[in-house]
């Protein structure tokens, strides 16, 4: 069954510090992987998109790494700021008669002063 | 200019009513997504547009129209809708593909139906 799921669910972290989220997968055939950032009441932004032959993408303060061989991502946040507070999706795509993506269920990351 | 517009913003109506969402891009993208978000859940898909026509339907019940006037507007006709049917509603864009190209969303419609 195509999944993905991501952990931990929610993450309080302190301003300044570091983090980092997981996203395993079991979607087949694999086309590409999609980080989103959610804030509360708005829509996704997207942060990195990686495909099978990329392993690691940075945006900013962002990275994102891909491990296709274990089926697994991560998005490290370094230097944490208040308006990194939001929910972050991982989103799996592929394209096997038709296209589909697979939404994992997101963690909620809070930022405190 | 990579934004994708939403109005309204907020919407309440009655099961009785019928109402439209409008969706808007001019990133010359040549597909359009409508999804439905309940609280603390991921987006759902609903409809996808590729290049102005139906090319998915997620089973959605009938009550929930879409339409695609061109390739930069996107509606949502709804009518006898449910209470469960209180979701906000995203719109999104992309450049042609669902699996292969970045999907940009609008702010979305926070829909409440009484």
């Amino acid at each position: 069954k195509n999944q993905v799921e991501q952990s931990p669910q929610s993450l309080i972290i302190l301003e300044g510090k570091n983090c980092t989220l997981q996203c395993n997968y079991t979607v087949s055939p694999f086309s590409n992987l999609r980080w989103y950032k959610q804030d509360t009441g708005r829509g996704p932004v997207s942060l990195t998109i990686m495909t099978f032959s990329e392993n690691t993408k940075s945006n900013g303060r962002y990275t994102a790494t891909l491990d296709a061989d274990t089926k697994q991502s991560s998005l490290h946040i370094t230097a944490s700021q208040l308006s990194d507070s939001a929910s972050y999706i991982c989103v799996v795509s592929y394209s096997f008669n038709t296209d589909k993506l697979i939404f994992g269920t997101g963690t909620r990351l809070q930022v405190f002063p | 200019d990579t934004e994708v517009t939403q109005t309204p913003k907020h919407l309440v109506m009655g099961m009785t009513n019928k109402k439209s969402l409008k969706c808007e891009q001019h990133m010359g993208h040549r597909a359009m997504y409508w999804y439905k978000q309940k609280a603390k859940k991921p987006p759902e898909l609903m409809f996808v547009y590729s290049y102005e026509k139906l090319s998915i339907n997620e089973s959605v019940p009938s009550r929930f129209s879409p339409e695609c006037p061109n390739s930069s507007l996107l509606n949502l006709h709804l009518h006898a809708l449910q209470p469960e049917d209180s979701a906000l509603y995203l719109c999104a864009s992309s450049q042609v593909s669902l699996a292969q190209d970045t999907q940009y969303f609008g702010p979305g419609t926070r829909l409440t139906v009484l």
